[in-house]
């Protein structure tokens, strides 16, 4: 079955104490990018990857990091957690930015205290 | 830059009624559009999509939705909500020369009445 898998789908922390999501696609598609969710907000990107070895900066980045190593895995690193990133996240995959489907994982609901 | 507006982060409709969520877009080269619906506790899954080829795209569970250039627009319609309908819907946009980013509208949260 094709899907993106998330790990955590829940996660409480602490400030300052740095934090891992995973995700990984089994589509074999190139293109992978992390959005956060807040209410009224909408989505907003946070970090995108063509492939592997190759990311960039979305329109919220402040306080992440990204690694593409693997073509299906891209984790979102928090390195030292802040109230403000308490939010839902979402990974999604798709064989190309502009006119293809994105596919998404479950979400990680991310609560930093 | 690109940008998408939605109208009303939350409408309401009997079951039956017709279903009409709006979308508006900004973007200075052709753009492809999307829309998505996002269930309780789910995460995103397309609903249709708009590449530049026929301006009244259908897609799953009856929803379709037309493009207008004149009026920057891709609204969504569905003739007949059912209960099952509800849920939050986001229209998106990209475009090719942008550095490959989406850009998500807020989103409508839509509540079927029985």
């Amino acid at each position: 079955e094709a899907q993106v898998t998330q790990n955590p789908r829940y996660l409480i922390t602490v400030t300052g104490k740095k934090l891992t999501v995973t995700c990984s696609q089994n589509m074999n598609h190139e293109y992978m990018s992390w959005y956060r969710q807040d209410p009224g907000l909408g989505l907003r990107q946070i970090y995108y990857s063509m492939n592997v070895e190759v990311t960039d900066k979305g329109d919220v980045p402040e306080g992440y990091k990204v690694s593409r190593k693997e073509k299906r895995n891209f984790p979102l690193i928090l390195e030292s957690p802040s109230p403000n990133q308490t939010s839902l996240y979402f990974c999604a995959s798709s064989f190309s930015p502009a006119n293809t489907e994105a596919f998404f994982g479950q979400g990680t609901r991310l609560t930093v205290v | 830059a690109q940008s998408v507006t939605q109208l009303g982060s939350h409408v309401s409709v009997s079951e039956g009624a017709l279903v009409l969520l709006r979308c508006n877009y900004s973007s200075s080269v052709p753009p492809y559009l999307f829309w998505y619906v996002q269930y309780p506790n789910q995460g995103l899954q397309l609903l249709l999509k708009y590449t530049s080829a026929a301006t009244l795209v259908k897609g799953i569970n009856g929803f379709e939705a037309e493009f207008k250039k004149s009026e920057t627009s891709f609204h969504l319609t569905k003739p007949s909500a059912h209960m099952s309908d509800a849920a939050e819907y986001f229209c998106a946009v990209s475009v090719s020369n942008t550095g490959n980013q989406f850009y998500f509208g807020t989103g409508t949260s839509l509540t079927v009445i029985p």
